[in-house]
């Protein structure tokens, strides 16, 4: 399996507080992205990653900001997290030019009350 | 259209049968084209990209469509262990390469004993 880690697994937050969930890869892609998934919905992509301090928004990206200081951290913020904001959050990695992920993260469920 | 549509299934599938799914898109200047898998509250992974001439990996096949707009997934000689949720992924046709894919909500297959 790839070396690619998110963690918290799980979180239970409340509205109004930020929260920070952390991706780690040890495979050195250049590229990560963010996505989350909600029933109903297809994966949708929050931010990415190009390289280090390179970042982009994703179709999602309202609410979230992203950083990535070292080529293997890629780290999402919710600033003020809100109800909808609840979902299963995965972090992926790739050396493609394509924009496929490669590998994807665990995952992390983040609900907020 | 939407931008990328999928039979949600559930497919009911014996063991040993051939099963088939298709994925439409609706942006005709879409170029790269992929099948992931999801198992039940994992994460995603990478099945196969879909090449133009058509491609084969084991017993799974993809085709492409371009007059039609869509892809294909056929799986031979099913086995329990491909019970999942494939998800048709496509580029979105504009923009650069990264950030710009799409995925489907996927197709439930369950292949039983």
């Amino acid at each position: 399996d790839a070396g690619i880690t998110q963690s918290p697994r799980h979180k239970v937050t409340e509205t109004g507080t930020p929260v920070t969930l952390r991706c780690h890869q040890t495979e050195n892609h250049r590229y990560m992205y963010w996505y989350r998934q909600d029933p109903g919905h297809g994966l949708r992509l929050i931010h990415y990653s190009y390289g280090v301090k390179d970042t982009d928004k994703g179709e999602v990206s309202d609410g979230y900001s992203v950083s990535r200081s070292k080529t293997e951290d890629f780290l999402l913020t919710l600033e003020s997290a809100t109800s909808s904001q609840t979902s299963v959050y995965f972090c992926a990695i790739s050396e493609s030019t394509s924009g496929s992920p490669s590998d994807f993260g665990p995952g992390t469920r983040l609900l907020v009350l | 259209r939407k931008e990328v549509e999928q039979d949600p299934g559930p497919f009911n599938v014996p063991e040993g049968a051939t099963v088939a799914f298709n994925c439409t898109y609706s942006n005709s200047a879409s170029q790269s084209f992929f099948w992931y898998r999801q198992d039940c509250r994992k994460e995603p992974k990478l099945l196969m990209s879909v090449y133009s001439s058509g491609n084969e990996d084991g017993r799974f096949t993809a085709q492409l469509n371009r007059a039609s707009q869509y892809i294909s997934l056929l799986i031979r000689d099913s086995k329990l262990s491909d019970s999942a949720t494939y998800l048709c992924v496509v580029n979105k046709g504009y923009g650069g390469s990264q950030g710009n894919l799409i995925f489907g909500k996927g197709t439930k297959l369950s292949v039983k004993p």
